[in-house]
């Protein structure tokens, strides 16, 4: 059974960089066509998407927090991680990561199926 | 800011229907396919509805989802205690260099 599970520090300073890891078991990150994504929900508002790797390692991200995202991909741990620079307290969340299927020659994407629990982080001196 | 307008409540009696809407615009809903996400209260997300009307694995009949140009919607039929939850929809926007969207989300409650 394909598991995803976030790790990472539940308290991050103002001004520092908030890091990630996402760790899939149950499967290799390098195997078939997928996107590999991170999904925050901060506390009393609704989910936003904020960025994917996929297999290849071409990547996309909010174009609202663009600068200051890094998605990368470590196939030799079965991990992708996330870098979110010059955190403030509006980057209090709830992180998620998340798999979706792609199919190349059809364009066809499935949608996010397998997600992780998700990770409290706080941003706070 | 959410470019995916939903409504933020809706409400109905176990065995009723229920719609959700999603409103978007040409560079999202209306290009791009519609995707449905649950999320039980203290629970990840959970794939409901992909490419706008197909039910991701062992999701119940009871749930569907449609598309109309730029604005789609989620029905849930013979509603259930086990349904209350939050729902969004979601899509790719296409404006600048792109970025996957979603919902503002809609509580739905069981009364």
């Amino acid at each position: 059974q394909v598991q995803l599970q976030e790790s990472g520090p539940g308290l991050v300073k103002p001004s520092q960089t908030l890091s990630l890891t996402c760790t899939l078991s149950g499967g290799s990150i390098s195997s078939g066509s997928y996107f590999w994504s991170w999904i925050r929900l901060p506390a009393g508002k609704g989910l936003e998407w904020i960025g994917r790797i996929y297999t290849t390692g071409s990547t996309n991200s909010n174009r609202s927090l663009k600068s200051r995202v890094t998605i990368s991909l470590d196939t030799s741990k079965n991990q992708f991680s996330l870098k979110l620079t010059s955190v403030t307290a509006a980057d209090t969340a709830v992180y998620y990561c998340a798999r979706s299927e792609y199919t190349p020659s059809s364009g066809y994407h499935y949608g996010m199926d397998v997600w992780g629990q998700g990770t409290t982080v706080t941003v706070s001196s | 800011q959410s470019v995916l307008t939903q409504p933020p409540s809706a409400s109905g009696t176990p065995g009723q229907r229920v719609t959700i809407s999603c409103s978007g615009s040409s560079s999202n809903i209306g290009n791009n396919y519609v995707y449905w996400y649950q999320q039980l209260p203290g629970t990840a997300p959970k794939l409901l509805i992909y490419r706008n009307n197909q039910r991701a694995s062992g999701v119940p009949d009871r749930f569907s989802g449609s598309k109309s140009g730029t604005s789609a919607s989620l029905a849930i039929s013979g509603l259930r205690s086990e349904d209350e939850a939050d729902y969004y929809c979601a899509a790719w926007d296409d404006s600048l260099s792109g970025s996957y969207v979603f919902g503002t989300g809609t509580k739905v409650t069981v009364l």
